[in-house]
């Protein structure tokens, strides 16, 4: 059975400081894994990662894949209030962008 | 321009009322995806289209799910004799590429 988990399950921080959320996938097959904001509405694209080793950076955040360890890193780094969302990884199975995502990392930033 | 819609936003239904949910998708976007997410958990694929063909519905829970998109714009998930198991938000998302636009999701509640 495919899985992809995320850990930790949540965190609080403060403002200013970084926070490196862990997405793991045991799955059958792999195309790419993508990244998710998920605020109070909808999931926002973050990121897509198909190769191993680069750098993926939109300002404060950036994430990185693993295919060899079957993971992947999202950084945000100097946190804000505004960054306090549900981010949620997803693997795409067979390139047709049919999803399985994990449960998600709750980010709670404190002013 | 306007992203993706859903109606009804909210849903309350009676067990063994069937229900109808409409996603609009952006203009132009050839993919179109069903969600169902629980609470707490990501979003867990239903079924996908490509222009008016479903492509995959390997992922509806049973055949009480039916999902429909005839002329490639709109679509329409259909639970027919709904069961309280069937509360959970239902999210559509469309795409051009790799990048899924999420609506805002019907909350159902079947009591």
């Amino acid at each position: 059975e495919d899985k992809v988990v995320q850990s930790p399950l949540s965190l609080v921080v403060h403002e200013g400081d970084t926070v490196t959320l862990n997405c793991s996938y045991e799955v059958t097959n792999f195309r790419s894994l993508l990244w998710y904001k998920q605020e109070k509405k909808a999931p926002t694209f973050l990121f897509m990662l198909t190769s191993s080793g680069i750098e993926k950076k939109s300002g404060r955040l950036s994430s990185i894949l693993d295919k060899k360890e079957l993971f992947s890193i999202l950084n945000i780094t100097a946190t804000q209030t505004g960054d306090s969302a549900v981010y949620l990884c997803a693997v795409d199975l067979y390139g047709d962008y049919k999803l399985s995502f994990g449960a998600g990392t709750t980010v709670t930033v404190r002013a | 321009g306007a992203g993706v819609s859903q109606s009804p936003r909210y849903k309350v239904t009676k067990r063994g009322q069937d229900v109808a949910l409409r996603c609009d998708p952006i203009s132009g976007h050839v993919s179109l995806y069903w969600y169902r997410q629980a609470l707490g958990q990501g979003p867990e694929f239903l079924t996908y289209f490509n222009y008016e063909a479903q492509q995959d519905k390997s992922g509806l829970p049973n055949d009480r799910f039916s999902a429909e998109r005839p002329e490639g714009s709109i679509s329409t998930l259909t639970i027919q004799r709904t069961e309280q198991r069937d509360s959970a938000m239902y999210r559509c998302a469309s795409s051009v590429g790799h990048e899924q636009y999420f609506g805002p999701g019907t909350r159902l509640t079947v009591t």
